[in-house]
């Protein structure tokens, strides 16, 4: 079955880039996202890469998917405390779309 | 504007009570989504919808049910409460398409079960 994987906590100096990994089992994925979830809040839509992409770029945010590796990373530029929050990865299988498989999260702390 | 909300926000009931919690959207999407997170586990799927009358279990369904009498509402029903069911509950819909499919978050519940 799908399976993904992140380590759960990450602590960076703020100014700093952080990077949070994930791997996952589906080499058939289609898409693979990234969510942010702050203090109390639901999970919001960071950005997402369609499967036959190696990079994505979004202003601070810099998506890395290697298939082969089945390694996908986010990357954060200059980190300011309010990117302090939970971030989960999550994949679509390839069978259905329209379902998603969330990775265990990471928790991103950025101190002083 | 449109929105994803959820009642109620906090829930604390004891062993073997029926709960509901209630999701409702204003997107007018198709697919809707019902999760748990808990510690350790990330999010996980217990029930979801792809329309009026369709419902289909996830990873996680066992003690749990769902209706979908109408396009904006899905809620949750804990049949008999367990401890175990003690989380923070989440809803999502999502358009529903055949490329990326992002899935709105509502505020989530966080339910306590004595």
């Amino acid at each position: 079955g799908e399976d993904v994987e992140q380590s759960l906590f990450l602590s960076v100096r703020e100014g700093d880039s952080s990077v949070i990994n994930c791997t996952y089992t589906d080499s058939s994925s289609t898409y693979l996202y990234w969510y942010k979830q702050e203090p109390g809040a639901g999970l919001q839509l960071l950005t997402y890469i369609f499967s036959n992409m190696d990079m994505k770029q979004d202003q601070r945010l810099t998506v890395l998917l290697n298939k082969k590796d089945k390694h996908l990373s986010l990357r954060i530029a200059d980190t300011q405390t309010g990117d302090s929050a939970i971030y989960f990865c999550a994949e679509t299988p390839y069978y259905n779309t329209d379902k998603l498989i969330f990775g265990t999260g990471t928790r991103l702390q950025v101190f002083p | 504007d449109a929105e994803i909300t959820q009642s109620p926000r906090h829930k604390i009931t004891e062993t073997g009570r029926q709960v509901t919690l209630a999701c409702h959207q204003t997107w007018n999407h198709n697919n809707m989504f019902w999760y748990r997170q808990d510690l350790g586990h990330g999010l996980r799927l217990i029930h979801y919808s792809y329309g009026v009358q369709d419902t289909n279990k996830g990873e996680v369904s066992d003690g749990y049910s769902v209706s979908r009498s109408n396009t904006e509402d899905l809620p949750l029903t804990l049949e008999s409460a367990a401890s175990s069911q003690t989380s923070v509950y989440f809803c999502a819909s999502s358009e529903g398409s055949s490329g990326a499919d992002t899935q709105y978050f509502g505020p989530g519940t966080r339910l306590t079960v004595l």
